[in-house]
């Protein structure tokens, strides 16, 4: 596999049930991204993780919980959702630098998550 | 964060030449400019990154002007399969990560 992967791609939950996202990245990279694409929205950055450290958390609601276990792994933990929780859930990885500029990142191809 | 503004939509036809321009008035000394493409149901895929003047690779030229508040992507003789949503990005790494924010960007719809 190469780039980033996520699994699964499709998920049908019902708002009582406990679910998880995952997301792998085969490129080296030391952070890591979870993003929340609505139907007609911006996507928008959930959370961020940085050489393992959770280093931005955009205001989300605690029924998501990521969880990074090391830099190639990223999860997100799905806990009595909503039904507006439906969305394409998008991980995202890049290099980071101690640099100025701007490092690309790659993303996978989505989890499609429909709340009912 | 540095907003952008981009058109919602646009239309062309197959190997015409296509423009979106997108203004970043309050863009900071720091931030680069980069393109994203979007097809449905898949994650944005890079297109191009700069910081000042004109930058080209092989599927896009990007232009910034001197103040650096509106940028311009080229994409030159498009197919249909380059109807996609276009997203104008500013940031910089902050704290060694990228801190970017996807504005609504422009759905680009290629006629036969």
């Amino acid at each position: 596999e190469t780039g980033v992967t996520q699994t699964p791609r499709h998920l049908v939950m019902g708002m009582t049930n406990k679910k998880s996202l995952k997301c792998e990245q085969h490129l080296g990279h030391n952070a890591m991204y979870w993003y929340k694409q609505s139907a007609k929205k911006p996507l928008e950055l959930m959370f961020v993780y940085s050489l393992e450290e959770r280093v931005e958390n955009n205001s989300v609601p605690s029924r998501f919980s990521p969880e990074c276990p090391n830099s190639s792994h990223l999860f997100l933990h799905l806990h009595t959702l909503q039904p507006e929780d439906s969305a394409l859930y998008l991980c995202a990885s890049s290099q980071t630098s101690a640099r100025g500029g701007y490092n690309e990142q790659f993303f996978g191809p989505g989890t499609r998550l429909t709340v009912l | 964060l540095a907003k952008t503004t981009q058109p919602i939509s646009m239309d062309s036809y197959e190997g015409q030449e296509v423009n979106i321009t997108c203004s970043h008035n309050n863009i900071a000394t720091n931030d680069y400019i980069t393109w994203y493409q979007q097809f449905p149901s898949q994650g944005p895929r890079f297109i191009i990154q700069g910081y000042k003047t004109k930058v080209t690779n092989e599927v896009a030229s990007l232009f910034i002007p001197a103040d650096r508040k509106s940028s311009t992507l080229s994409l030159p003789r498009v197919s249909l399969s380059d109807t996609a949503v276009y997203y104008c990005l500013v940031g910089s790494l902050s704290g060694g990560y990228q801190k970017v924010t996807f504005g609504t960007g422009t759905k680009l719809q290629v006629i036969p």
